[in-house]
């Protein structure tokens, strides 16, 4: 079955940039998602199609997306985003959809 | 503004049925291709199943396939997932939400459990 391999954990200081990154090998044709989960919260969408940003999404979340390998960019990262942080995308038929297996942001 | 309801979950021995519904509002609903989507107790997100917006395709985990089933009805703006079989790997929070979309229910609580 299709897999997204995320790192389980990254951590930075506050003001500084994060990256978490997510592989896969149908990413050079399918969408990558990213979705940020608070502690004993509802996953929320950060980034939609590899690199827009959803309404209300603060402008230091970004993403792009580059063969295997799709990335979540934190810059400036800030206390209130510690979180779980989950790619998702489907396989190569797009039928199986997938999450990677989440990292944990830790900003401290 | 996007509202997701889940209900339905509870507890229920190995072995039995569960039926999980989404309660959809502020959005039109039978545009939206929906998921379920489950997380275990201290685990990452698992996809369970898809289903587009007029009711096909369907697609599900390997997980579940032959033991879940995905229904939507379209004029209720309700989305639905019968649960049988289930086995204490089952348990977790199961939230309803709208494909590579804004927009997640709270989740609902089921516990597989003798």
């Amino acid at each position: 079955s299709y897999e997204l391999t995320q790192p389980p954990s990254v951590s930075v200081s506050p003001g500084q940039t994060a990256r978490i990154t997510c592989s896969g090998d149908a990413l050079p044709k399918k969408y990558a998602y990213w979705y940020q989960q608070k502690s004993g919260q509802a996953p929320v969408l950060v980034i939609y199609e590899d690199s827009k940003r959803p309404s209300g999404i603060p402008a230091r979340f970004s993403g792009s997306s580059s063969g295997t390998m799709a990335t979540l960019t934190i810059s400036g990262a800030q206390v209130e985003d510690e979180a779980d942080y989950y790619c998702y995308s489907t396989d190569s038929s797009g039928n199986q959809r997938v999450f990677g297996g989440g990292t944990k942001l830790t900003v401290l | 503004e996007v509202q997701l309801v889940e209900s339905g979950g509870g507890l229920v021995q190995p072995g039995g049925s569960l039926r999980l519904s989404c309660a959809a509002s502020g959005f039109t609903f039978s545009s939206y291709e929906m998921n379920w989507v489950r997380q275990a107790p201290g685990k990452g997100l698992e996809w369970v199943s898809y289903i587009s917006s007029s009711g096909s395709p369907i697609y599900y985990a390997d997980s579940v396939k032959g033991r879940f089933t995905i229904s939507r009805d379209n004029a209720k703006n309700s989305l639905y997932l019968q649960m049988n079989s289930l086995r204490a790997e089952d348990t977790g929070v199961y939230y309803c939400a709208r494909d590579g979309s804004v927009g997640w229910g709270q989740g609902a609580l089921v516990t597989v459990s003798s």
